[in-house]
C-alpha cells in the first residue's frame, strides 16, 4: 500500500539535544511538507520541498532544519535552538507542488509526538 | 497567520443528528479543502471545493462555499460515533501555500 511513514511515533528529548524525525513516502509525490501541531490547535507549516535538493521555509522555520536528498525522504531535525519543541509533528506529501494553479491535496503520515524532558 | 477560522471550536451531538461547522477566510482562494483528524493521528482529506463551485457532496458530507462572504460550511448528515474527530478547513490561494484553520472538535455520542 502506498503511503507516508513517520518514525518514531514517540520521541523524548533532553534540553540541548538535536533530534531527527523521519518521513518516507512511496507515493511518488514531488512535494513534501512538515507541519507542527500544538494541543487543540491547527497546523503550522515548518518547511516544504517541491523537488529534490530544494526546500523553502514555512511560517515557523526557526530552530528546525531539513534536507531533501531523495524524492522519497524528507527528514526534519529539531535543533537545540528551538525553544519550545514539545509538539505533534506531521509530515505530508502531494503530487503537485504548492503554488501551482490546480488542486493540491495532501496525504499525511500518522505523526510523531516529541516531548522535551 | 491562519487563513481559515473554524466555528464552533467544539460540537457535541447525538448519533443520528446532523453536524454543521463553518470556516471563514480572509483573502481570495483557489480552492478550499476539509480534512478530518482522529485523536493522535494524521489528517485525512475529505473533500475539495473550488472557488467557482458553490456546493459539493461526498457520501454523508455536504460542503458549501460562499465566496462573497468568504466562508464555507461542512455538514455531516446522520452522524455516527465513528465521526468523532477534529475537522479542519484548509485554504489554498493561487500561488500560495495551503493554510489550515484551528479546527472544530466534534463528539458524537451514541
Amino acid at each position: 500500500d502506498g503511503g507516508i511513514t513517520q518514525s518514531p511515533k514517540y520521541l523524548f528529548r533532553k534540553e540541548g539535544q538535536n533530534v531527527t524525525l523521519s518521513c518516507e513516502q512511496n507515493l511518488n509525490h514531488d512535494a513534501m511538507y512538515w507541519y507542527r501541531q500544538d494541543p487543540g490547535q491547527g497546523l503550522r507549516l515548518i518547511y516544504y520541498s517541491q523537488i529534490v535538493n530544494d526546500f523553502q521555509k514555512g511560517d515557523i522555520a526557526e530552530g528546525y532544519s531539513v534536507s531533501r536528498e531523495k524524492k522519497e525522504s524528507f527528514p526534519l531535525t529539531v535543533t537545540s535552538a528551538q525553544k519550545n519543541p514539545t509538539a505533534f509533528y506531521l509530515c505530508a506529501s502531494s503530487n503537485r507542488p504548492q503554488g501551482a494553479g490546480g488542486a493540491n491535496v495532501l496525504t499525511f503520515g500518522a505523526g510523531s509526538r516529541l516531548t522535551v524532558l | 497567520s491562519q487563513q481559515g477560522e473554524e466555528d464552533p471550536q467544539a460540537l457535541s451531538i447525538q448519533e443520528g443528528e446532523n453536524a454543521t461547522m463553518n470556516c471563514s477566510y480572509k483573502t481570495s482562494i483557489n480552492n478550499l479543502q476539509w480534512y478530518r483528524q482522529n485523536s493522535g493521528r494524521g489528517l485525512v482529506h475529505l473533500i475539495l471545493i473550488r472557488s467557482n463551485e458553490r456546493e459539493k457532496h461526498s457520501g454523508r458530507l455536504r460542503v458549501t462555499l460562499d465566496t462573497s462572504k468568504k466562508s464555507s460550511s461542512l455538514l455531516i448528515t446522520a452522524s455516527r460515533a465513528a465521526d468523532t474527530a477534529s475537522y479542519f478547513c484548509a485554504c489554498k490561494a493561487a500561488g500560495n501555500k495551503l493554510t489550515f484553520g484551528g479546527g472544530t472538535r466534534v463528539l458524537v455520542k451514541p
